[in-house]
C-alpha cells in the first residue's frame, strides 16, 4: 500500500534553530501539498508543487521559510530561523494531479519550538 | 477570511444514532468537496466527495449532501460507529487548478 512518508515525525528545537522537514510522495504522484495544521487555523496551505516546480506558495511566510523538490522522491520543508509560533503538525500531501483525484497524505511533523 | 468553515468544534454522538457533520463555503467558484477524516497522530484520509453537479453521494454509511444555493454540504454517517470518532475536515476546490482549501474540522466522539 503506497504511503507518503514524512521525517522526522516530531522534532523538538530551540527558537533560532534550522527546521528541516522531509516528503518523500507517493511514486508516480506529480502534484505535491505542504499544510500546515493549527488549532486556530485548521489546515493551511503553505505550498504546492506540480512536476517539481513551484506553482503556488503564497500561504508561507517567505522571510523564514522556504520549500524545495530536489527530486521527484524528495520535498522539504525549512524554516531558518525558527520561532515559537511555528509550532504546529506539519503535513505534506501528494496527489496524480488528474481531475479531481484526492489527496494522500503522510502521518506529518510535529514541530516544537521552545 | 475562511473560505470553507465547519462552524462546529466537536459533536458528541451515540452508537447507533446518525452523527451530521456541517460545512459552509463562500467561494462559488468551488465546484468538488471532499471529506477527510483524521485519526490522532495520524494524516488525513479522503473518505468521500462529491461534484456540483450532484447534490448527493452515498458510500456504504457514509453520504454527503449538498445544496450549492446556500453553499452548504453535509456528511451524514449512520449508523455511528465508535469507531468513526475522529477529526472531519471538509475541503473545497475549484475546477482545473485543484487546490482544495480546508476547513478547521470538527471532532466527532461516538459513545458506545
Amino acid at each position: 500500500d503506497a504511503r507518503v512518508t514524512q521525517t522526522p515525525r516530531h522534532k523538538v528545537t530551540e527558537m533560532g534553530q534550522e527546521v528541516t522537514m522531509r516528503c518523500q510522495p507517493i511514486l508516480g504522484h506529480n502534484t505535491v501539498f505542504w499544510y500546515r495544521q493549527t488549532m486556530m487555523q485548521g489546515l493551511e496551505l503553505l505550498a504546492y508543487f506540480r512536476n517539481r516546480a513551484p506553482l503556488d506558495d503564497s500561504g508561507m511566510p517567505k522571510d523564514r521559510f522556504s520549500a524545495e523538490m530536489p527530486d521527484a522522491t524528495l520535498a522539504t520543508l525549512k524554516i531558518q530561523p525558527s520561532e515559537p509560533r511555528d509550532s504546529a503538525v506539519y503535513f505534506c500531501a501528494s496527489g496524480t494531479g488528474l481531475g479531481n483525484s484526492p489527496l494522500h497524505f503522510g502521518n506529518g511533523t510535529r514541530l516544537t519550538v521552545t | 477570511d475562511q473560505q470553507v468553515k465547519q462552524n462546529s468544534p466537536s459533536l458528541s454522538v451515540q452508537e447507533g444514532r446518525i452523527s451530521i457533520l456541517n460545512c459552509d463555503y463562500t467561494n462559488s467558484m468551488f465546484d468538488y468537496f471532499l471529506w477527510y477524516k483524521k485519526y490522532p497522530a495520524e494524516g488525513p484520509t479522503f473518505l468521500i466527495s462529491i461534484s456540483s453537479i450532484k447534490d448527493k453521494n452515498e458510500d456504504g454509511r457514509f453520504t454527503v449532501f449538498l445544496n450549492k444555493s446556500a453553499k452548504h454540504l453535509s456528511l451524514h454517517i449512520v449508523p455511528s460507529q465508535p469507531g468513526d470518532s475522529a477529526v472531519y475536515f471538509c475541503a473545497a476546490a475549484s475546477g482545473g487548478s485543484y487546490i482544495p482549501t480546508f476547513g478547521r474540522g470538527t471532532s466527532l466522539i461516538v459513545h458506545p
